[in-house]
């Protein structure tokens, strides 16, 4: 079945650190790729998307890239800020798979220290 | 536009004691439902599904029942509570899923039985 398999965090950067938070991915179809975000003791927002092979989601600074050849979506941020800590998620849709759901990865806990 | 909302944000609830929890979406039709459970410190785990009014699919055995008696209404409930129920439950709606559409997330419900 499909699956998300994402670095395991915790991940402690300094402020304006570079970031990046490794997810790979494996599914039937074609599927999109999403990144959550949950600040503490919140719901989840989506923080970016790709829809296709080459494509890249980006906002509020971080970006990920599509990457079919490696089955890759990993997640970067040039400069990380103290507002930035939270989990992430990287997540799967893949309806021509078969399936209603979306498939979430564990998530990865970023603090960030001033 | 869409909009999500669950309730309460927090409940202490004795073991053996009933749950329910809700959760209403507005601005759309035909949503497809779900409810996650985030036990401390990991991930998100579906407990339920639903793609339309009285279909539920249950992902794992457990204590807790789901019910979608409107359109754009989802029930979470128990008749006995458990200390291991504890958690953080979060609610979902998608649109399309063919279109391998993104989830949208209501801001939880932190549930402590005690």
């Amino acid at each position: 079945g499909d699956s998300v398999t994402q670095m395991e965090g915790p991940v402690t950067l300094s402020e304006e650190a570079f970031l990046t938070i490794n997810c790979t991915y494996t599914a039937t179809g074609y599927p999109s790729l999403f990144w959550y975000v949950q600040y503490p003791g919140e719901g989840l927002q989506l923080l970016l998307k790709a829809t296709k092979a080459d494509d890249k989601g980006s906002n509020k600074g971080f970006e990920a890239t599509y990457r079919k050849e490696t089955t890759s979506f990993h997640l970067e941020k040039g400069s990380v800020q103290v507002s930035d800590s939270a989990v992430y998620f990287c997540a799967l849709s893949d309806a021509q798979g078969g399936s209603e759901k979306l498939v979430f990865g564990k998530g990865t806990k970023l603090t960030v220290n001033p | 536009s869409q909009t999500i909302h669950q309730w309460p944000a927090t409940l202490v609830q004795p073991v053996g004691s009933p749950l329910s929890l809700e959760c209403t979406v507005e601005g759309t039709s035909n949503p497809n439902l779900y409810w996650y459970r985030q036990a401390a410190g990991r991930g998100l785990q579906l407990l339920f599904y639903s793609v339309g009014i009285g279909q539920i699919s249950s992902e794992v055995p457990q204590n807790l029942s789901a019910s979608r008696p409107q359109d754009r209404q989802f029930i979470l409930s128990s008749k006995k509570l458990l200390l291991s129920d504890s958690g953080f439950y979060l609610c979902a709606w998608r649109g399309d899923t063919f279109m391998n559409t993104e989830a949208f997330f209501g801001q939880g419900t932190r549930l402590t039985v005690v």
